[in-house]
């Protein structure tokens, strides 16, 4: 079954710090698709990212980077230069191509609260 | 376009009360769910839907109903309020149904149980 661990809960960092935040992802399927969303202190999932399983090229955003590594089931997310707007949880998901009969199935990790202090 | 729209922002309920929380969304989309959110345990999907008439279970649908008699809207049902279903709960939307869509979602429901 299919499965995602955010295994840092909570991270706080002072204004301008990189951080990493971590995501390990388990899954049967070859196919599969990984995402990552923000909800910020108003409680709203903003869509931040979303990577297929044949492309491992890291992303780079702005102050944002992902780096998708299918060698270790990573999905890791970095800002640069962190900001006091950066203060959110943030969620790592999975999506299966198995799943394409059950509908568009997100499974979410438990999610990891930064707090960017000024 | 408003994107998802979901009401009310906020809910309390007494055990065994029942209630249905609306979700709306205006972009066409055919794919629908909804989800709770418990500290610690990110979302878990409660019922989705591929389209209009198509309903069926995700990862913790006891206690709850959804029907989709319409593309835009997508209603859950909770019949008799437990304080377990105290939550956040979250209406998404995507384009299609397959892994490939991505889900949007609304800014969601704070229910509480007493």
């Amino acid at each position: 079954a299919q499965k995602v661990t955010q295994a840092q809960t909570e991270i706080s960092v002072v204004e301008k710090e990189d951080v990493t935040l971590d995501c390990v992802y388990e899954t049967r399927d070859t196919t599969y698709y990984l995402f990552w969303y923000k909800q910020p202190p108003s409680g709203e999932l903003v869509f931040l990212i979303r990577r297929n399983s044949f492309d491992e090229q890291n992303e780079i955003s702005g102050r944002y980077s992902w780096n998708f590594q299918k060698s270790t089931s990573s999905f890791n997310f970095t800002i640069t230069a962190s900001q006091v707007v950066d203060s959110a949880v943030y969620f790592c998901a999975l999506s299966e191509d198995l799943n394409n009969n059950a509908g568009n199935m997100l499974t979410f990790g438990g999610g990891t609260r930064l707090m960017v202090k000024p | 376009n408003a994107g998802v729209t979901q009401t009310p922002k906020f809910q309390v309920l007494k055990t065994g009360q029942s209630m249905t929380l609306q979700c709306a969304q205006d972009m066409n989309h055919e794919y629908m769910s909804w989800y709770r959110q418990d500290p610690g345990m990110g979302l878990r999907l409660i019922h989705y839907s591929v389209g209009a008439g198509i309903t069926d279970q995700g990862e913790v649908p006891n206690g709850y109903n959804v029907s989709r008699s319409t593309t835009e809207d997508f209603p859950l049902r909770l019949l008799s309020a437990a304080p377990s279903q105290t939550s956040v709960y979250f209406c998404a939307s995507s384009y299609g149904y397959s892994s490939t869509d991505t889900q949007y979602f609304g800014p969601g429901t704070r229910l509480t149980v007493l």
